[in-house]
């Protein structure tokens, strides 16, 4: 079936170094969404890319969707305690209603 | 603040009953989609309807069914229930590919 893979699961960093996730689809994405997930909370909507190879930065987070359009990544530059949660890409497959969620990367931040 | 509502927040059930969640959206946001969510994994869509009809499901069994009203509001059902079903139940309304979630149902199935 359908499947959007998000590595790594969890991510441990000191604050104010970098973090990445990434994101891989086995299908060609129409669009891929990007969510935080507080500990307790429900996703909040971060960004969609729509494009090719489309770049799009929010402050400090970079989000990039590849050429192919079956990945994609969200880089956050010299993290800060606020930023501690689970961030989820969710891709929407060519053709189809759903929402694919990847299994999300944990990120937890030592001050 | 998202604006989307849900009920309750919190449910305990036993194997075979059945539930009925809520889910009130925004005005104007016509279409709402069902996820569910187990612990320490990314929501799974179970349904989308758009203007009271569905057009979108997951790989959830029959037993997993919606409605969605003129005002806004939206329900999930799950018949015959079991004890994987436990999880967050999360519905978000969508308004130009932006969805927003509710803050979830915790159904707890013993």
């Amino acid at each position: 079936g359908q499947q959007v893979m998000q590595i790594p699961q969890y991510q441990h960093v000191q604050e104010g170094e970098d973090f990445t996730t990434y994101c891989n689809s086995s299908t060609t994405l129409s669009n891929i969404q990007w969510y935080k997930q507080r500990p307790g909370g429900h996703p909040v909507f971060l960004i969609q890319l729509v494009k090719s190879g489309e770049v799009k930065k929010q402050k400090r987070l970079t989000f990039q969707f590849g050429e192919a359009k079956k990945n994609s990544s969200l880089h956050i530059t010299a993290t800060q305690t606020t930023d501690v949660g689970t961030y989820f890409c969710a891709g929407r497959i060519q053709g189809a209603q759903k929402l694919v969620f990847g299994q999300g990367t944990r990120l937890t931040i030592n001050p | 603040e998202t604006g989307v509502t849900q009920s309750p927040t919190h449910l305990i059930k036993t194997r075979g009953q059945q539930v009925t969640l809520r889910c009130s959206s925004q005005s104007g946001h016509n279409t709402v989609s069902w996820y569910q969510q187990a612990l320490g994994q990314g929501p799974q869509f179970i349904f989308q309807y758009y203007r009271e009809e569905e057009n979108g499901r997951g790989n959830f069994p029959p037993r997993f069914s919606g409605l969605q009203f003129p005002n806004y509001s939206s329900e999930l059902n799950v018949n015959a229930l079991e004890l994987d079903d436990s999880a967050l139940y999360l519905c978000a309304s969508s308004f130009l590919n932006e969805q927003f979630f509710g803050p979830g149902t915790r159904l707890t199935v013993l």
